[in-house]
């Protein structure tokens, strides 16, 4: 057990929907991050917060955004699901935030929600 | 950019065999961390291990071990005797850090370990 959950771990709906994936970082955690694992593109960063901030983009959809909330919980949203959408959602949790050796640590791992758009 | 390579998509072996997963990255970072993750049939990702780029020792843990080469920017990863319950997917990561205190992790494609009685 990593300690970051996350919820809910499956989720099927249509395409045009919205969903909203929440995540709870190991307890101590300061940083969020966000992964899609899908067959074709891989695992693939998609953002990261800090303590609240946005820290790092990588290849998020402008359909999707995310936030985290004071308590550190983070919630990933995806909006007008395309099927394209479908696949394995991570959230990761680390201490760290800021990058530089003393500082990168490594991530653990959420469980994912299997999100399927049919 | 980074990138990490994990030329074998797939390996099959018989217990009790060694296996080596192979990870070729790229960067142009002089500081950076590797990572391995496993990910078995239950789908979450599970840490094994963190090197950073100035520590070029190899390590050993139980069964597992890791062959870190800077050279040829290699960071490969053996299974001695293999046991069924190895069978999973196995990821190789590179950091990359961000300007204004971001960091994040690129992936290989992943290695699919078969391990068979």
């Amino acid at each position: 057990d990593s300690g970051v959950t996350q919820t809910p771990k499956h989720l099927i709906t249509a395409t045009g929907q919205r969903v909203t994936l929440r995540c709870s970082p190991r307890s101590g955690d300061l940083s969020v991050y966000w992964y899609q694992q899908s067959l074709d593109q891989g695992l693939q960063f998609l953002i990261q917060y800090y303590n609240g901030e946005e820290r790092a983009k990588g290849n998020i959809l402008e359909r999707f955004s995310a936030q985290q909330f004071p308590d550190l919980h983070s919630e990933l949203n995806l909006s007008s699901l395309e099927l394209g959408d479908s696949a394995l959602y991570f959230c990761a949790s680390s201490s760290s935030g800021t990058s530089g050796m003393a500082n990168t640590g490594e991530l653990f791992f959420g469980e994912g929600s299997r999100l399927t758009v049919l | 950019a980074q990138k990490v390579t994990q030329a074998q998509t797939e390996i099959s072996v018989v217990e009790k065999e060694d296996v080596t997963l192979d990870c070729v990255y790229e960067t142009r970072d002089t500081t950076y961390y590797l990572f391995w993750y496993k990910q078995p049939p239950s789908g979450e990702l599970v840490f094994l291990i963190r090197r950073n780029s100035f520590d070029e020792q190899n390590e050993i843990s139980g069964r597992y071990s890791w062959n870190f080469q800077k050279s040829t920017s290699s960071f490969n990863f053996t299974i001695t005797a293999s046991q069924v319950v190895d069978s999973a997917v196995y990821f190789c990561a590179l950091s990359e850090p961000f300007t204004g205190g971001g960091n994040k992790l690129t992936f290989g494609t992943g290695t699919q370990l078969k391990v068979e009685l």
